[in-house]
């Protein structure tokens, strides 16, 4: 099954520690990607390969992985953050693609 | 500076057809895969379809499976989605999204890196 599963919303406040979930059988043998996306704008990859953060990102986006599970964490969150997240997979060919149903972060 | 532009969105009746064009500049466009990603009023991201560098692999969701045809033309750094049989669950904004890799790279990476700003379709009579 490739279904992923996250929390709706997560509250923190500013320069708290957040961690946003995303739960799937597939995530034990398969990569997951990050995205987020705030109102009226396109999504913004944030996290690759599970632990990768891609250029311009800041180094307070992290991402780790156990089992079924993996999970954003964004340290010393800013308003800035505020923002809905979005985990994806792909199966192992890249023929199938899947989002998380999002997060909604209030900060 | 990477950019994609999306156009050809609209108003469409069910069982209609439209076609959504994405321009983009700024890398070698036939050496990445290319996808589209859509997102309905409210609701969350949902993969449609992807094509790779050459074109020559294309997939595609179930739920627009032998509806939706993507394609690209690597002289014109364009690539396309032609929408047939189109249904109210369509409605949504359609972003153009390039692919970190391409298929068959060694180490294999399925995000997308770089998002276009979104064309908004509307299927309603």
């Amino acid at each position: 099954s490739y279904d992923l599963t996250q929390p709706p919303s997560v509250s923190v406040s500013p320069g708290q520690t957040a961690r946003i979930t995303c739960s799937g059988d597939a995530l034990s043998q398969q990569y997951a990607y990050w995205y987020h996306q705030k109102p009226g704008q396109a999504p913004i990859l944030v996290i690759y390969k599970d632990t990768k953060r891609p250029s311009g990102i800041p180094e307070r986006f992290s991402g780790s992985s156990s089992g079924t599970t993996v999970t954003l964490t964004i340290s010393g969150v800013q308003a800035e953050d505020e923002a809905d997240y979005y985990c994806q997979l792909a199966d192992s060919s890249g023929t199938y693609r899947v989002f998380g149903g999002g997060t909604k972060l209030t900060v | 500076e990477v950019e994609l532009l999306e156009s050809g969105g609209g108003l469409v009746q069910p069982g209609g057809s439209l076609r959504l064009s994405c321009a983009a500049s700024g890398f070698t466009f036939s050496s990445y895969a290319m996808s589209w990603v859509r997102q309905a009023p409210g609701k969350g991201l949902e993969w449609v379809s992807s094509i790779s560098g050459s074109g020559g692999r294309t997939y595609y969701a179930d739920s627009v499976k032998g509806r939706f045809t993507i394609s690209r033309d690597n002289s014109k750094k364009t690539l396309y989605v032609q929408m047939n049989s189109l249904r109210a669950e369509d409605t949504a904004v359609y972003y153009c999204a390039k692919d970190f890799g391409d298929y068959g790279d060694s180490y294999p990476n399925y995000s997308m890196d770089v998002w276009g700003q979104g064309t908004t379709v509307t299927v309603s009579s």
